[in-house]
């Protein structure tokens, strides 16, 4: 079955860190892949998205590559803000015949950013 | 800009009361889902809808939960009678799903519910 898995948090960087959340995935065919972000007291949102093999997402200074050959989609950013301390969740989805719309989320990882 | 809503935002009761939960999802969108949140089992999928017609409720615990969509501009999640284990916050979250789409989901800013 489809399933994702994310590395454990909380991560805890200072400000203008590099961050990395890595991301793997097992699915059958060529799922879609998203980054979606969860600030305190909020829902989630989408940060990026990527629909095809080596295709990369970006926003906000993130950026994720969809890798088939290491079915990973790692979450990175080159200086992280006190701004982005926040749960990040990976996602996949596996459109297609018999689509269901589901999104198959990670358990998520917790992102700490101190001044 | 179009966004998911849900009411109420804060929800505190006591034990056994009934409880109901609304959404309104983003127009146009064919599939609406109910996820709950809680520290211990994370972000899990209650039920969705396509088109308003329930596909799948398996991850709701039957005995005191529905959920249904009189129309298409309102989803409702009740739980009757409610526990104190049913403390989480309830999202909400609608799509525009088809064959070919990635399937991205807009989520609604949740209900927190505590059952004292």
């Amino acid at each position: 079955g489809n399933s994702v898995t994310q590395m454990e948090g909380p991560v805890t960087l200072s400000e203008e860190a590099f961050l990395t959340i890595n991301c793997t995935y097992t699915a059958t065919g060529y799922p879609s892949l998203f980054w979606y972000v969860q600030y305190p007291g909020e829902g989630l949102q989408l940060l990026l998205k990527a629909t095809k093999a080596d295709d990369k997402g970006s926003n906000k200074g993130f950026e994720a590559t969809y890798r088939k050959e290491t079915t990973s989609f790692h979450l990175e950013k080159g200086s992280v803000q006190v701004s982005d301390s926040a749960v990040y969740f990976c996602a996949l989805s596996a459109p297609g015949s018999g689509n269901t719309g589901k999104l198959i989320f990670g358990q998520g990882t917790t992102l700490q950013v101190k001044p | 800009d179009a966004r998911v809503t849900q009411t109420p935002r804060h929800k505190v009761t006591e034990m056994g009361q009934e409880v109901t939960m609304r959404c309104q999802p983003i127009l146009g969108h064919n599939t609406v889902f109910w996820y709950r949140q809680t520290m211990m089992q994370g972000l899990e999928l209650l039920a969705y809808f396509r088109n308003r017609a329930p596909l799948d409720d398996s991850g709701m615990p039957k005995d005191r939960f529905s959920a249904e969509m009189p129309d298409a501009t309102l989803a409702t999640l009740k739980i009757q009678p409610s526990e104190p284990r049913d403390s989480a916050v309830y999202f909400c979250a609608s799509g525009l799903v088809w064959l070919a789409g990635d399937n991205e989901q807009f989520f609604g800013p949740g209900t927190r519910l505590t059952v004292l």
